[in-house]
Parts: C-alpha cells; sequence; structure tokens
C-alpha cells in the first residue's frame, strides 16, 4: 500500500505569517491528493481537492500544489480561525489513505 | 443545503456489533456513493468503506474485511455501517461523508461516538 506522511507534524506561526504543510505519497499518485481541516472538537472540512483545485466556499488563502510524489498546502497569510489540523488524503486507488496530520496554531 | 445526520453515541461490549445510521438531505441521495471514516481518539482519519448509493456496490478496507458492512436504504436516504466483532481499539469516532468525486468528502456528518468498553 501507499503510505503518505506530512511535515512538519506540528508548527506555530504568527497571525499573517505564509505556512506551508508537506504530504509526500511513497509512490506517485498523480493529482489525486485531497486537504482536510479538522479544527478542534470539530468535524472534518474539504479544503482542496485533486492537488489544487479549491473547495467552494473556502478562503482564497489556501492553496495546494504538486504533482506525483510532493504536494504542498499553503496558507498565505495565517488567520486565528485557521487553528486547526490538516490531513492529506490520496484517493487514486484503495485504500484511500490520511497523512498523519499537521496540528497548525497561532504563535 | 447537503446535510447528513448520523444517529447518536454508542456503548458496546468486546464481541458485540454496532450499526450506525447516517441520513442524507439536501441532495439526490443515489447520485452519491457514501464513505466511512473513522478517528481514535486523538488519532488521525480511517478510511473504513465505500459504498455507491445508485447500485449498492460496496469496497471496504482490507483491515476490515469480514467484519464490516455497509448498507443503504434509497427510500429513507439513509446509509448504515454495522461493525462486528468489536473490540476496545474500535473505540473511535464514526464519521460518514458523501463522495463528491472518485473518493474526495464532502460534507461529513456530524460523527457518531463508538465506545468498546466492558
Amino acid at each position: 500500500d501507499i503510505q503518505m506522511t506530512q511535515s512538519p507534524s506540528s508548527l506555530s506561526a504568527s497571525v499573517g505569517d505564509r505556512v506551508t504543510i508537506t504530504c509526500r505519497a511513497s509512490q506517485g499518485i498523480s493529482n489525486y491528493l485531497a486537504w482536510y481541516q479538522q479544527k478542534p472538537g470539530k468535524v472534518p472540512k474539504l479544503l482542496i481537492y485533486a492537488a489544487s483545485t479549491l473547495q467552494s466556499g473556502v478562503p482564497s488563502r489556501f492553496s495546494g500544489s504538486g504533482s506525483g510524489t510532493d504536494f504542498t498546502l499553503t496558507i498565505s497569510s495565517l488567520q486565528p480561525e485557521d487553528v486547526a489540523t490538516y490531513y492529506c488524503q490520496k484517493y487514486n486507488s484503495a485504500p484511500f489513505t490520511f497523512g498523519p496530520g499537521t496540528k497548525v496554531d497561532i504563535k | 443545503q447537503v446535510q447528513l445526520v448520523q444517529s447518536g453515541a454508542e456503548v458496546k461490549k468486546p464481541g458485540a456489533s454496532v450499526k450506525v445510521s447516517c441520513k442524507a438531505s439536501g441532495y439526490t441521495f443515489t447520485s452519491y456513493g457514501i464513505s466511512w471514516v473513522r478517528q481514535a481518539p486523538g488519532q488521525g482519519l480511517e478510511w473504513m468503506g465505500w459504498i455507491s448509493a445508485y447500485n449498492g456496490n460496496t469496497n471496504y478496507a482490507q483491515k476490515l474485511q469480514g467484519r464490516v458492512t455497509m448498507t443503504t436504504d434509497t427510500s429513507t436516504s439513509t446509509a448504515y455501517m454495522e461493525l462486528r466483532s468489536l473490540r476496545s481499539d474500535d473505540t473511535a469516532v464514526y464519521y460518514c461523508a458523501r463522495d463528491i468525486v472518485l473518493m474526495v468528502f464532502d460534507p461529513w456528518g456530524q460523527g457518531t461516538l463508538v465506545t468498546v468498553s466492558s
């Protein structure tokens, strides 16, 4: 099975900072990569799919890029409401594995 | 608006079964599949399986094969997930989620906590 890793596992940044999270697949998955945001005690929410397509209603400060094995999620200007754990997920083939998550908080 | 509403929390003994429901509204139920994802306390997300609401086809995670069954009732726009032979490590919040395209999930239900304890 393809394994998904994320780095860093956690980060602390200031409001307004540019934040980048990396997701890596152990084998190529083309652009079959989604990103989800899970705020503390809340339900996961889809942010991005097809590596770079922003889901409707998601603020434009979120963006995604990458293809093959290496992907990034970028928050261009971190806001207090972005405190959450972010998960990548591959969906090229079963099992549709999630990464271990990256916890983002405010410094 | 599209909404998935799940059944309430459950407490089960080891070896028992649990059946969680997920009632959909705000869209044509048979036009999308439903996946189930679980999250153990303080842990990440684990995909459990998928069911087509159109024809009932299923695709289960290999580690749960033989213990999980997913079904739908199109007359009530409800999906169900049954997990048998429960163990303590099945304690988790169980989510249903609509599959909008090739296993991309949006939205998610509110979650159902299943606690397995003797």
